[in-house]
């Protein structure tokens, strides 16, 4: 059926350090992604999105990558703060949708 | 412009017994969707309700059920509780004609014992 995992589960570093959280996906028919941030007790917070349509999109100090290929997401955090600690999904959706499928979610833990 | 809210944040129940949870989307939004979170599963959709019509469905059985209203506001009801519906339950509203982007509520948690 269709997923969308992450390969590591907790990710530390320091402040400062670029952070990279990677996400696989495997519904072909995705079109659309999206990063996540949630803290806790806390709803999902939307950090930045995606079109298929594109390879890179950037944000404030947040860059996402596509890679349709081998169906490959990730998010780069520049410059990491504490309070980037958080636990972080990426999603996907496909065209005429609205159903989000979620990545297991990545924590990241940063270090003063 | 207020964002999503969800009553109750905390609940506890006992199993057999039945729940209803509510949520109110941004102020002109008329896509609900409701997701279950837990530590197994982790984040699961649950369905989509668009102008007062289930428009999506996930894999839960048939007693998690929902509504929404004429006002946008939308209800889940899951009934026969189990231990394992435990968790949090998150909404999200889904922003104006084109947009994708959904925006979630603080959730409401849920306790079975």
């Amino acid at each position: 059926g269709e997923s969308v995992g992450l390969h590591l589960p907790t990710l530390s570093v320091q402040e400062g350090d670029n952070s990279i959280i990677n996400c696989a996906y495997s519904n072909s028919a995705s079109d659309y992604f999206i990063w996540y941030k949630q803290e806790s007790g806390k709803g999902p917070q939307f950090i930045i999105d995606i079109r298929s349509n594109m390879d890179k999109r950037q944000g404030q100090r947040v860059t996402v990558l596509l890679n349709k290929t081998v169906k490959h997401l990730s998010l780069q955090i520049a410059a990491t703060q504490p309070g980037d600690s958080a636990v972080y999904f990426c999603a996907e959706k496909a065209t005429g949708f609205q159903k989000l499928v979620f990545g297991t979610g990545t924590r990241l833990l940063v270090s003063p | 412009k207020a964002g999503v809210t969800q009553t109750p944040r905390y609940l506890i129940k006992t199993r057999g017994q039945q729940v209803t949870l509510s949520c109110s989307p941004i102020s002109g939004h008329r896509s609900v969707s409701w997701y279950q979170q837990t530590p197994g599963q982790g984040l699961q959709f649950l369905f989509e309700y668009f102008s007062e019509t289930q428009r999506n469905k996930g894999n839960f059985p048939g007693r998690f059920s929902g509504r929404q209203f004429s006002n946008s506001r939308s209800e889940m009801n899951v009934s026969t509780l189990e231990l394992g519906d435990s968790a949090l339950y998150l909404c999200a509203s889904l922003g104006t004609s084109g947009s994708d982007e959904q925006f979630f509520g603080p959730g409401t948690r849920l306790t079975v014992l």
